[in-house]
């Protein structure tokens, strides 16, 4: 099946500096990317769409300064946080379309997770 | 997307049938009931989706109900490694990403 790669799959840096993780489709083209955002105990929120050759789009309260989406090729996108604050420290958790789902089904298959932690 | 109501938690002994419902009352015609499961620290698993057919793969059963405001995930014989949160997706099968994670049930298999 498809699969999706993150990087790094843990990372921890000091407040205020910027942090970059990747999402790639190993096997598959992705036009479009999804990047979701998951506190402790708490369910996934999505954060954005990231759209290949295009601006991504953000969900409601989600800060597009903060949080840079860049999805320059069909197979990576990548999530950068910027001037990372303790507060932001959370699991990110990228997916992409299974191309390879039953016609008609949009399954989703997810990277294994990047766990950011800020200082 | 329809809004999806699931138990917070159950019990499930280690062999036997682990039976996960899930409410969804206000689905439209359209909509395609979707399951994923998350294990501990990784990302979610697609499990196994349907429109109102009962669906069986490989992993599990899904079993829609004739009006189809309820559906239930079964796991046939349960494992230790199916220890997991399971989430109760409404959806139609445009827009994929957008899918609404609720709280899901964490289901416990204990030996």
């Amino acid at each position: 099946g498809a699969v999706v790669s993150q990087h790094p799959s843990w990372v921890i840096c000091k407040s205020g500096t910027s942090v970059k993780i990747e999402c790639r489709s190993l096997d598959f083209q992705a036009t479009t990317m999804f990047w979701y955002r998951q506190f402790p105990k708490q369910s996934l929120m999505l954060m954005a769409t990231s759209n290949e050759g295009s601006k991504a789009t953000y969900e409601q309260g989600v800060e597009k300064d903060k949080f840079l989406i860049n999805h320059a090729s069909l197979t990576l996108s990548t999530l950068t946080v910027t001037s990372a604050h303790p507060e932001d420290s959370s699991f990110y958790i990228c997916s992409a379309r299974d191309p390879g789902a039953n016609s008609g089904a949009n399954v989703l298959t997810f990277g294994a997770g990047s766990r950011l932690t800020v200082l | 997307d329809a809004k999806t109501t699931q138990p917070t938690s159950m019990d499930c002994a280690e062999g036997r049938a682990a039976n996960l419902p899930c409410n969804h009352s206000t689905i439209s015609g359209n909509e395609y009931v979707y399951w994923y499961r998350q294990i501990h620290s990784q990302g979610p698993q697609y499990i196994i989706h349907g429109l109102k057919n009962n669906e069986t793969n490989e992993m599990a059963s899904l079993i829609i109900t004739e009006d189809r405001k309820s559906s239930t995930l079964i796991l046939p014989h349960a494992t230790l490694r199916d220890t997991a949160v399971y989430y109760c997706i409404v959806r139609t099968n445009t827009n994929a990403g957008k899918s609404t994670f609720g709280d899901g049930t964490t289901l416990t298999v204990k030996p």
